[in-house]
């Protein structure tokens, strides 16, 4: 079985612009979580999703969204990037939301700010 | 609000040696969940172990196994018989109440042939 995927691998943008990063869980999980890792720390909570309704969400401003669709895949949204938002963005998906179902998580996307 | 502090930024072990990665945890939560996860350079992040909050007995994967004290919530992993391949960053994480995986800022371990 495919594990999850993240498209893109890797982007490029510049300040002021927006972005879109996918992700496609493993079959069967109905759970979605995404992370941002900044260069040398370890990864920050941004967004939970679960039957396409959100969970939990982190610190972040506004400028980060995100859905599930009902096919249980994710997209993450971020609007008027910002320099600081450069990261490797992770998804990871669990059979549900609680906590004893370990989250598994894709290879992330690197988005660079320039 | 949960709290995971790795004290360690970097650790190095003899192949074949032993080597013990720390992490101590804070949290309010009396139903919990600890894990530890590796990162190679590859970027994804692997499952290595869990330990249900609530079991006294410590968990064992193969090489690697904790040492869970939640009196003083500290929740160690030891790695035997080390492995070239297990060179990476190693992440201890909590998960309890509000759905999120809460990680610390990770221990980089070199295995040195």
């Amino acid at each position: 079985d495919a594990g999850v995927t993240q498209s893109p691998t890797h982007l490029i943008k510049t300040r002021g612009q927006h972005v879109t990063l996918r992700c496609s869980p493993i079959s069967g999980h109905k759970s979605v979580s995404w992370y941002q890792q900044v260069l040398g720390q370890g990864p920050q909570f941004i967004f939970q999703y679960y039957e396409k309704e959100e969970r939990g969400r982190g610190n972040f401003p506004d400028r980060f969204s995100a859905r599930q669709f009902p096919n249980y895949s994710s997209e993450l949204n971020v609007n008027a990037l910002l320099l600081g938002d450069s990261a490797l963005y992770l998804c990871a998906s669990s059979l549900g939301p609680i906590s004893n179902q370990p989250q598994h998580f894709g290879d992330g996307t690197r988005l660079s700010i320039l | 609000a949960q709290t995971v502090t790795q004290s360690q930024p970097e650790m190095s072990v003899q192949e074949a040696e032993t080597v013990t990665l720390s992490c101590t945890y804070d949290t309010s939560e009396s139903d919990y969940y600890l894990f530890w996860y590796k990162q190679p350079p590859s970027r994804q992040m692997i499952l290595v172990i869990r330990q249900e909050a609530y079991k006294q007995q410590n968990a064992t994967e193969n090489r690697f196994s904790v040492n869970f004290q939640k009196a003083a919530k500290s929740f160690s992993l030891k790695i035997s018989d080390s492995q070239l391949g297990d060179a990476a960053m190693y992440f201890c994480a909590s998960h309890g109440a509000g759905n999120m995986l809460t990680f610390g800022g990770g221990t980089r371990l070199m295995v040195k042939p």
